[in-house]
């Protein structure tokens, strides 16, 4: 049984402070990893996804993938009073298709104004 | 238009109903999925699809039923609703050819059974 844990939270933040989000998974086979965000009600929204070693950047968002430690974090730049929601993490195998889409509980991060 | 699209958006049913979820997409994606989030316990599988002939028991399937009518359409039931079946469901879709499998969600629909 794979599982993927993160930190419940909340995380608090000041807004423009760098938000760090971490997230650890189980199982070693794992080739692709996702952050998702979640508004309160909303469904969750792709924001990053990562299948190597080291850095992606996207605007505002990092991911961070270290396979020998098993662990995965998504640092928020400059954060936005916007960015306050539920993060998930979910990570999956090459092929194993979205059923083989793992989930964290997420993480919920507070960007205070 | 969303690309996934769950109706209704919102339902309160009575104990012991029938009452189906449908979810249409227009991604042109083979794979399709059912989840349910509770607050605290994240998003659990309920059953999935890779085509119209697969149907596989997710996680949590008791209780639930599904039927794949056409690549696009993806339906689910409760056969005999019950209250612990209320919670936030899910549609989501995937592209086999999409060799990282990412998931693309619906808009939700939130269930409450009295």
């Amino acid at each position: 049984q794979k599982e993927v844990e993160q930190n419940s939270g909340p995380l608090s933040v000041p807004e423009g402070a760098i938000a760090s989000l971490n997230c650890t998974y189980s199982d070693r086979v794992s080739q692709s990893f996702f952050w998702y965000r979640q508004y309160s009600g909303k469904s969750p929204e792709l924001i990053m996804s990562i299948y190597s070693n080291g850095d992606k950047e996207d605007g505002r968002f990092t991911a961070q993938l270290n396979k020998a430690s098993q662990y995965v974090s998504l640092l928020i730049r400059d954060s936005q009073p916007s960015d306050s929601a539920t993060y998930l993490c979910a990570v999956n195998d090459w092929g194993g298709g979205a059923d083989g889409l793992t989930f964290g509980k997420g993480t919920h991060l507070i960007i205070q104004p | 238009d969303a690309d996934v699209t769950q109706t209704p958006r919102n339902r309160i049913t009575k104990t012991g109903k029938r009452i189906m979820l449908e979810c249409s997409q227009t991604k042109g994606h083979d794979r399709m999925y059912w989840y349910r989030q509770d607050p605290g316990l994240g998003l659990r599988l309920i059953y999935y699809s890779f085509d119209v002939k697969d149907i596989n028991k997710g996680e949590i399937s008791d209780g639930y039923s599904v039927s794949r009518q056409a690549q696009a359409k993806f339906s689910l039931s409760l056969e005999s609703a019950i209250p612990n079946q209320t919670a936030l469901y899910f549609c989501a879709t995937s592209d086999t050819r999409d060799r990282a499998a990412r998931a693309f969600f619906g808009q939700g629909t939130r269930l409450t059974v009295v």
